[in-house]
């Protein structure tokens, strides 16, 4: 099964949005609404911030929001704060294996 | 609330097996799927498998089975992770997670993690 492809790197201004997506087949994204979004800072365990391609765990901002369309997922960070500044990686439940798959990962930058 | 506490950094020479545990707390071990995951140095998450702490079920990814075991000792809370037949590429930190969602409605995602042990393969 092959990774999900992320944009490599995003950034922007404080205040700024930024959307990163996620794409993949009809096997994995395009196949269920198992789409979920962590986010890891530097030499921190990875944590959850969307789940079922657009809900948000208790504790997350609103700022977070992710959506789908087809084979491509997104996750969009409004009102970018320094703490945004992290690693974002996306991954998809393969129904039919069962098994998982990750995104190749992208760095936020914030400027 | 939850946590996962991981055990200490691990290294091994090629060829050997390696054993890492996962203790949980602060929820019912038996009502939610773990899963181990693992990153290697500078790379992406990466899927190992799952188990059910409340029963027999486990789901290795294909790429590890015949080198991966997952166990569980439900009287203490803890999670067992063996791989064997080590190699350099196996190096990376393991995680162990909590899958959202109890059993009976799984989520398909990882909740909360442990903090990642460090396993180095080398000769």
């Amino acid at each position: 099964q092959s990774a999900l492809t992320q944009p490599p790197s995003a950034s922007g201004s404080p205040g700024q949005s930024v959307t990163i997506s996620c794409t993949g087949t009809s096997s994995d994204v395009g196949g269920n609404n198992y789409v979920s979004w962590y986010q890891q800072h530097p030499g921190k365990a990875p944590k959850l911030i969307i789940y079922e391609v657009n809900k948000r765990p208790s504790g997350v901002p609103d700022r977070f929001s992710g959506s789908k369309s087809g084979n491509t997922a997104s996750l969009t960070v409004s009102g970018l704060q320094a703490e945004d500044e992290a690693d974002y990686y996306c991954t998809s439940y393969i129904g039919n294996i069962p098994s998982y798959v990750f995104g190749t990962g992208t760095e936020v930058t914030v400027l | 609330q939850v946590h996962l506490v991981q055990s200490g950094a691990e290294v091994k020479e090629p060829g050997a097996a390696v054993s890492l545990s996962c203790k949980a707390s602060g929820y019912t071990f038996t009502n939610y799927y773990m899963h181990w995951l693992r990153q290697a140095p500078g790379q992406g998450l990466e899927w190992m498998g799952a188990l059910n702490p409340g029963g027999d079920y486990t789901n290795y990814a294909q790429k590890f089975r015949g080198r991966v075991t997952m166990t569980k000792d439900t009287s203490t809370s803890t999670l067992y992770m063996q791989l064997s037949s080590l190699r350099s590429e196996d190096t990376a930190v393991y995680y162990c997670a909590r899958e959202g969602g109890e059993i009976v409605t799984p989520q398909k995602n990882f909740d909360n993690w442990g903090q990642g042990t460090l396993v180095t393969v080398s000769s």
